[in-house]
């Protein structure tokens, strides 16, 4: 049962162009998103995140976009560098259900590729 | 500021062989994880742990056993290690209403 759906393996744009990478989730539990970016032979870093509260969330040229009734987000980047080229993942997990707020639920990435 | 550290980063062990991977932060976190990717399946939780003493099984348990006996320690032990553990293993930690932050990940080899 995959909560959090990456359905791009990989998506390859020009550098200079919007990058738009899509994420779904099954779990109306759900209430707070992460995007990581991750190179070849390094752990995973935070790039940016959005609360349910919030619609979008921008920072620099990355920007997060959350659809709660389609249960959808995105992640914009503008303009795209090359430097941008890694495996993006989408996380997810509950901050204020009491629930499982402890857990980060991964999905299983988009390798992008910013082409000079 | 050292952040999320493992050791070993790259180890090869034969069938059966036991090892403990390694884990430390020094951020004070009360939340940290073992996760393992595989090739195209993104990160699969193994365990985690809420708080020293506390530990539980995440999404794929079977074969490994955690500890936290300290805020900042969460070691991983392989009991008997099998090829379908060859992987590579991330350690992240984070506090309530933080980001994760990994660890660099140990690439593990059972041959």
């Amino acid at each position: 049962d995959q909560q959090v759906k990456q359905n791009s393996p990989s998506l390859s744009v020009q550098e200079g162009r919007i990058s738009i990478l899509n994420c779904d989730y099954t779990n109306s539990m759900f209430d707070y998103f992460l995007w990581y970016k991750k190179y070849p032979a390094e752990g995973p870093t935070f790039l940016i995140s959005i609360s349910s509260i919030k619609d979008k969330n921008e920072d620099g040229r990355f920007t997060v976009f959350l659809n709660k009734s389609a249960k959808h987000l995105s992640l914009h980047i503008v303009p795209s560098q090359p430097g941008d080229s890694a495996v993006y993942f989408c996380a997810a997990t509950t901050l204020n259900s009491g629930g499982s707020n402890y857990k980060l639920t991964f999905g299983k990435g988009t390798l992008l590729t910013v082409n000079p | 500021n050292a952040g999320v550290t493992q050791t070993p980063k790259f180890r090869i062990l034969k069938i059966g062989q036991s090892m403990t991977l390694q884990c430390t932060q020094d951020m004070n976190h009360n939340y940290m994880y073992w996760y393992r990717q595989d090739p195209g399946m993104g990160l699969k939780l193994i365990y985690y742990s809420v708080g020293a003493g506390i530990t539980d099984k995440g999404e794929v348990p079977n074969g490994y056993n955690v500890s936290r006996s300290t805020t900042e320690d969460f070691p991983l032990r392989l009991e008997l290690a099998a090829p379908s553990q060859t992987s590579v293993y991330f350690c992240a930690s984070r506090d309530r209403v933080t980001e994760a932050f990994f660890g660099q990940g140990t690439r593990l080899t059972v041959v």
